[in-house]
């Protein structure tokens, strides 16, 4: 089955603890993205991967940090997470990134920090 | 002026009838467009993809673009109790660049009544 998978799923940290969530696709996607999801404010771009070795930042990418060293996972990585990172995170994969390319999201990653 | 809007809503509609969910935009470069349906503490999920000015039918659901007027919008017909989620607008913009992103708009919450 084509996916977006996202570990943990849910997870209750405390500041300054470093943790990484995990994203893998098997769909063979160049591009991936995350975004945190908050309320009121929509989803927005933290960081995003055009493929293998390239990511670049997004709308908000303070506090984070990515890797693409297979063109399947694309980790978000929080080096010192802080209660302001308190949201609903999601991976997204496409094709790629043109104009006609659809994104497929992972099931999301509920993160709390305190 | 953020870059795509919606109407937070809520929007209450009668079971059967139409529910008109609508999103403007600010990038007169955008190309494609799309409606994701995501039901609470879940992903989102793509219900439709616009590209070119005019309707576009799948099912119950009608995408609406007027790209001179920014405007974009989805139709659910015969609404049901299940339609009851929030739905966001997302907009891209032209080009395989890094420049070619995809906004989200903050979503409408949608509520059917039996």
């Amino acid at each position: 089955e084509a996916q977006v998978t996202q570990n943990p799923r849910y997870l209750i940290t405390v500041t300054g603890k470093k943790l990484t969530v995990t994203c893998s696709q098997n769909m063979n996607h160049e591009y991936m993205s995350w975004y945190r999801q908050d309320p009121g404010l929509g989803l927005r771009q933290i960081y995003y991967s055009m493929n293998v070795e390239v990511t670049d930042k997004g709308d908000v990418p303070e506090g984070y940090k990515v890797s693409r060293k297979e063109k399947r996972n694309f980790p978000l990585i929080l080096e010192s997470p802080s209660p302001n990172q308190t949201s609903l995170y999601f991976c997204a994969s496409s094709l790629r990134q043109t104009s006609t390319d659809t994104q497929y999201f992972g099931p999301g990653t509920r993160l709390t920090v305190l | 002026q953020k870059e795509v809007e919606q109407n937070s809503g809520p929007l209450s509609v009668p079971e059967g009838a139409i529910a008109s969910l609508n999103c403007t935009y600010s990038d007169r470069g955008s190309q494609s467009f799309f409606w994701y349906r995501q039901y609470s503490g879940k992903s989102p999920e793509l219900i439709m993809f616009i590209y070119s000015n005019g309707d576009k039918e799948d099912g119950r659901f009608t995408a609406q673009l007027n790209k001179a007027s920014q405007y974009v919008s989805l139709l659910i017909r015969d609404s049901q109790p299940s339609d009851s989620a929030t739905y966001l607008c997302a907009v891209r913009s032209s080009g395989y660049s890094s420049a070619s992103k995809i906004i989200f708009g903050s979503g409408t919450r949608l509520s059917i009544r039996p």
